[in-house]
């Protein structure tokens, strides 16, 4: 089966970086995706990882160590607006997903 | 703007009243995937449909059906609901370019809530 790990929750100041951890053990391996999902709302797509090493895009950063079976969405410069789930998710095949339970982040003024 | 549409966004039933929950897509993507997701879980697969060809996952139960009439419909039809079928139901499409499977994009859910 898919084991996909994340923390549950974690709270940040507004304009500090949050690295939210994701280590998975699948039974192959062709993608790692984060998404973020607002209460209530559909996730949506934030990044994508196939090779080792960091992928940036504005303040949202992804890290991946397939070696390690690892990888970080790192927030920068953090807003209210930030305040959602992140789910890490795997590509095991050719094109279906599996998801971690989310990590809720919580910011704060 | 191409998008995936779920209808309704709220749905109410009674306890074994069927239900049908519908997806639309404007993508013309081949894959079309219905999730299931209770609160604070990971979003669950429960099958999906790569053109007409329908796939089940293997612990999704048998009061869960699906139908694609078209590239851009698919419903979930819900034959029996039970109380532990309260959830939020995702749609999601994705397609094969020619580099590669492209992410799965997701419509708003429909948020079902059985009485």
């Amino acid at each position: 089966g898919q084991n996909i790990d994340q923390p549950t929750e974690m709270t940040a100041t507004e304009g500090a970086i949050v690295q939210i951890n994701c280590t998975y053990q699948t039974s192959g391996f062709n993608g790692l995706f984060w998404y973020q999902q607002h209460a209530g709302e559909a996730p949506t797509f934030l990044s994508y990882n196939v090779l080792d090493g960091l992928e940036e895009k504005g303040r949202f950063s992804s890290f991946l160590s397939r070696s390690k079976g690892y990888s970080y969405l790192l927030l920068k410069e953090l807003q209210m607006k930030d305040s959602a789930s992140y789910l890490c998710a795997v590509r095991d095949g050719d094109y279906k997903l599996s998801f971690g339970a989310g990590t809720t982040v919580t910011v704060r003024a | 703007d191409a998008m995936v549409i779920q209808n309704p966004r709220y749905q109410v039933t009674q306890f074994g009243k069927p239900v049908t929950l519908s997806c639309s897509q404007t993508l013309n993507h081949n894959v079309m995937y219905w999730y299931q997701q209770k609160s604070s879980q990971a979003p669950k697969l429960l099958f999906h449909y790569y053109d007409k060809d329908f796939n089940n996952e293997a612990d999704t139960p048998d009061n869960f059906q699906s139908r694609r009439p078209n590239t851009s419909f698919c419903f979930l039809d819900i034959r029996s609901p039970g109380l532990g079928d309260a959830a939020m139901y995702l749609c999601a499409t994705s397609i094969y370019t020619g580099t590669g499977w492209e992410t799965q994009y997701f419509g708003p859910g429909t948020r079902l809530l059985v009485l």
